[in-house]
């Protein structure tokens, strides 16, 4: 059964911290994994990793994959206040592109 | 664009009713799926579909039923309500390992 593991669950912060957020996974014909926001309503895309060692940014945000020890993390730094969601990871298999999600991250940045 | 459209957006059930969830997406995707999120729970997948024709259960079938005769349409259907139903449902589509795009869900109140 694909699994996958999110920590910490829940965060608080202060603005201007930097966070890392974790996940690990454990899939059948794993292809790629994912990271998601969520405030309130729909999950919105943050970044798609498929190859390990390779980080992406954007802006404040940043993401890295390692394909060898199942692992990935998304790194925010100068936290705002806006950045206080929940923040999914999801992987994906190759097959049929399906997502399996962990239990997200709650991220809560205090003025 | 509208992406993902889910409808409705709020319902409420009483136990034995049933209903249609609808989903549609304009994006000429052909991957859709069906998620329900329960608080603290992250995404648990229900159903899928890969494509007009196909579709396949996911890890929370019980209780629900989809079909897919078009690629733009991918209904959930409840038979029978029941309490344990109660909870946020989303609709994704994508093309084929890429990220997945969510409608802005349906809160279903089961009593």
């Amino acid at each position: 059964e694909d699994k996958v593991v999110q920590s910490p669950l829940s965060l608080v912060v202060h603005e201007g911290d930097t966070v890392t957020l974790n996940c690990s996974y454990e899939v059948t014909n794993f292809r790629s994994l994912l990271w998601y926001k969520q405030e309130k309503k729909a999950p919105t895309f943050l970044f798609m990793l498929t190859s390990s060692g390779i980080e992406k940014k954007s802006g404040r945000l940043s993401s890295i994959l390692d394909k060898k020890e199942l692992f990935s993390i998304l790194n925010i730094t100068a936290t705002q206040t806006g950045d206080s969601a929940v923040y999914l990871c999801a992987a994906q298999r190759g097959a049929n592109s399906k997502l399996t999600f962990g239990k997200g991250i709650t991220l809560s940045v205090r003025p | 664009n509208a992406g993902v459209t889910q409808t409705p957006k709020f319902r409420i059930l009483k136990i034995g009713q049933s209903m249609t969830l609808q989903c549609a997406q304009d994006m000429n995707h052909n991957y859709m799926y069906w998620y329900r999120q329960d608080p603290g729970m992250g995404l648990k997948l229900i159903y899928y579909s890969v494509g007009a024709g196909i579709t396949d259960k996911g890890e929370v079938p019980n209780g629900y039923n989809v079909s897919r005769s078009t690629t733009e349409y991918f209904p959930l259907r409840l038979e029978l309500a029941a309490p344990s139903q109660t909870s946020v449902y989303f609709c994704a589509s994508s093309k084929m390992n890429t990220e997945a795009f969510f409608g802005q869900g349906t809160r279903l109140t089961v009593v």
